[in-house]
């Protein structure tokens, strides 16, 4: 089955600066790639996806690339603000019958004011 | 207003017993899921529903199981819980069985002591 590996588990960074995850994922049939932000204490919520038929999407100051062939696709934060710290979750779609959402172990970042 | 919610929010119980949890979605989604999200945070999925129908169901003891009176609804009942059940239970669903985002419940809070 699908298994989705995140980097890193911990991101510390300034306000301002900018932020990557990367994830790579194992099962080459998997084509929908969401990104989970969940803050403290609170549900997942989706804040950007892609799909394989797309390179790069971007939304004000978040962007995901994706590269197939590599089998990695990364989230790129810009400008850091305090309110973006949080868990961060990549998550791979295979079709099982029905959507099946794999997700990556998360990582948790903080912005430093 | 609420678009998936679960109860309980917060459930403390004794080894043993046999508890419920309840989901319910007024998105109008043919899918929904409950996922477990241990205590380092990992989301993993437990089963999965469409149009009340099982369609996913992981290597999860049998002391879970779920049941989905209708499309609107997925409940999680586990019996004789044991402590390495204590966890977040997050319900889920889903627009489509092809690659949509998710919109998760708020969460249950199970912990047994």
């Amino acid at each position: 089955g699908e298994n989705v590996e995140q980097h890193p588990s911990t991101l510390s960074v300034q306000e301002g600066d900018s932020a990557v995850i990367k994830c790579t994922y194992s099962d080459s049939a998997s084509n929908y790639f969401p990104w989970y932000k969940q803050e403290l204490g609170k549900r997942p919520q989706l804040i950007i996806d892609i799909r394989s038929n797309v390179g790069e999407k971007k939304d004000q100051r978040i962007a995901v690339t994706l590269n197939k062939t590599a089998k990695h696709f990364s989230l790129h934060i810009t400008e850091t603000q305090p309110e973006d710290s949080a868990v961060y979750f990549c998550a791979a779609s295979t079709i099982q019958g029905a959507q099946k959402l794999v997700f990556g172990q998360g990582t948790r970042l903080t912005i430093n004011p | 207003d609420t678009a998936v919610s679960q109860t309980p929010k917060y459930l403390v119980t004794q080894m043993g017993n046999d508890k419920s949890i309840k989901c319910e979605q007024n998105l109008g989604h043919d899918t929904m899921y409950w996922y477990k999200q241990d205590s380092k945070k990992f989301l993993k999925i437990m089963f999965s529903y469409n149009n009340k129908e099982l369609i996913i169901n992981e290597t999860v003891p049998n002391r879970f199981s779920p049941k989905s009176p209708d499309k609107a609804h997925l409940n999680l009942h586990i019996n004789s819980l044991e402590l390495g059940d204590s966890a977040v239970y997050f319900c889920a669903s889903s627009s489509d069985w092809r690659n949509y985002g998710y919109t998760f419940g708020s969460g249950t809070r199970l912990t047994v002591v």
